[in-house]
């Protein structure tokens, strides 16, 4: 089976810097992915990690090593805006994604 | 160029009923997959297709169903409906077989409530 674990909940001031980990357990793993989403609105893609290593998208990057089956999401320069919810992603065959339970990531003033 | 598009927006059925849900992927994208997302389960797998051929299916019973047309609409079905279905349902469409670096593209969703 899959399975990604990742915190719950985080919470951090503006301008700070957060990072959601993320571990798995999947068969066939291609690559991990970063999505976000808003309270009311639809996940929108962050990122995604095939090979060992970080992947820097402006304030975004994220991370990931195979080998201890573990990535980040790193979330720099903490703006009100980046307030949502951050989902891990594992893909396998095909375009399959099984998803992590969500970290809530709330930045407050 | 638009995005993904989900019909309806919202649902309310009743238990016993089918519903059919639709998505418009992106112009070209010829990959589209279904996610259940709830409170309690998270965002789950529900199926995906490319060029009208099922190639994924996730772990939810028979009364969950779908297809792709050639223009690469999809539709997903669910018969017998229960209380445990109401759900936010996904659509997500990307441009290859591989999804590669690209992600996936969401719709907006359709809440469906069933009481």
């Amino acid at each position: 089976g899959q399975s990604l674990e990742q915190p719950s909940e985080v919470t951090a001031v503006e301008g700070a810097i957060v990072q959601i980990n993320c571990t798995y357990q999947t068969s066939g793993f291609y690559g991990l992915s970063w999505y976000q989403q808003h309270d009311g609105g639809a996940p929108t893609f962050l990122s995604y990690n095939a090979l060992d290593g970080l992947e820097e998208t402006g304030r975004f990057s994220s991370f990931l090593s195979r080998s201890d089956s573990y990535g980040y999401l790193l979330l720099q320069e903490l703006q009100m805006k980046d307030s949502a919810s951050y989902f891990c992603a594992s893909r396998t065959a095909g375009n399959k994604l099984t998803f992590g339970g969500g970290t809530r990531v709330l930045v407050k003033p | 160029k638009a995005g993904v598009t989900q019909t309806p927006r919202y649902l309310i059925k009743t238990r016993g009923q089918q519903v059919t849900l639709s998505c418009s992927p992106i112009s070209g994208h010829r990959s589209v997959s279904w996610y259940q997302q709830t409170p309690g389960q998270g965002l789950q797998f529900l199926f995906e297709y490319f060029s009208e051929t099922q190639r994924n299916k996730g772990n939810f019973p028979g009364r969950f169903s779908g297809r792709q047309f050639s223009n690469s609409r999809s539709e997903m079905n669910v018969s017998t409906l229960e209380l445990g279905d109401s759900a936010l349902y996904l659509c997500a469409s990307s441009f290859g077989a591989d999804l590669g670096s690209y992600g996936y593209t969401f719709g907006s969703g359709t809440r469906l409530t069933v009481v």
